[in-house]
């Protein structure tokens, strides 16, 4: 059965300093993986997929088959990257999309 | 373009007492639909997905069940609430390609 671990319940970083969520993932296909974000009184919303290999809002991550972890970074946090994160695993099988999500990290950007 | 509705964003309920809450999806046919429960310290628990009207899998034994009686309306129903139950509920609908999952507003239930 596929897992998404997400180890860190809550991340404290200083404005400036650099960031990396944590995102390990236990599946036995050919993974789809994704970050989600949620700020405060906002809706849940896609912040990046690994296929697509993008940064955004300065955030990336890099998907390592041979550790099985989907990691969230950006080299200098901002205030506004406050917010709860997701990291989620996406099975694509029996005809429906389902997403596997971690506990969410919440991370707090301390001006 | 599509958009998602739930409803209400706040509700408190005593415990012993029916439940429905409602969501719809504007802008795309057939989707598929989803319930979900996020809860501090656990996440986001599926609880219910759905492929089709009618078409409905349950992840996870509980005291809630779901239904689609329209191609783009899911609904969330207990017969009877318990304290248990309290959390915040959120629908959400997938685009295939790409894939990504679109949430509601969410719906934050307290049973007292």
């Amino acid at each position: 059965a596929q897992r998404v671990t997400q180890p860190e319940k809550l991340l404290s970083v200083f404005k400036g300093a650099p960031v990396e969520l944590k995102c390990n993932y236990s599946y036995s296909g050919s993974p789809e993986l994704f970050w989600y974000v949620q700020y405060s009184r906002q809706r849940l919303q896609l912040l990046l997929r690994h296929i697509s290999r993008e940064s955004i809002k300065g955030f990336t991550a890099d998907l390592n088959k041979g550790e099985t972890s989907f990691h969230l970074k950006k080299p200098f946090a901002q205030e506004e990257d406050s917010a709860m994160y997701y990291c989620a695993l996406g099975d694509s099988g029996a005809g429906s999309y389902q997403l596997t999500f971690g506990k969410g990290t919440k991370l707090s950007v301390i001006p | 373009s599509q958009t998602i509705h739930q409803w209400p964003a706040t509700l408190v309920q005593p415990v012993g007492s029916p439940l429905s809450l409602e969501c719809t999806v504007e802008g795309t046919s057939n989707p598929n639909l989803y319930w979900y429960r996020q809860a501090a310290g656990r996440g986001l628990q599926l609880l219910f997905y759905s492929v089709g009207i009618g078409q409905i899998s349950s992840e996870v034994p509980q005291n809630l069940s779901a239904s689609r009686p329209q191609d783009r309306q899911f609904i969330l129903s207990s017969k009877k609430l318990l304290l248990s139950d309290s959390g915040f509920y959120l629908c959400a609908w997938d685009r295939q390609a790409p894939l990504e999952a679109f949430f509601g507003q969410g719906t934050r239930l307290t049973v007292v």
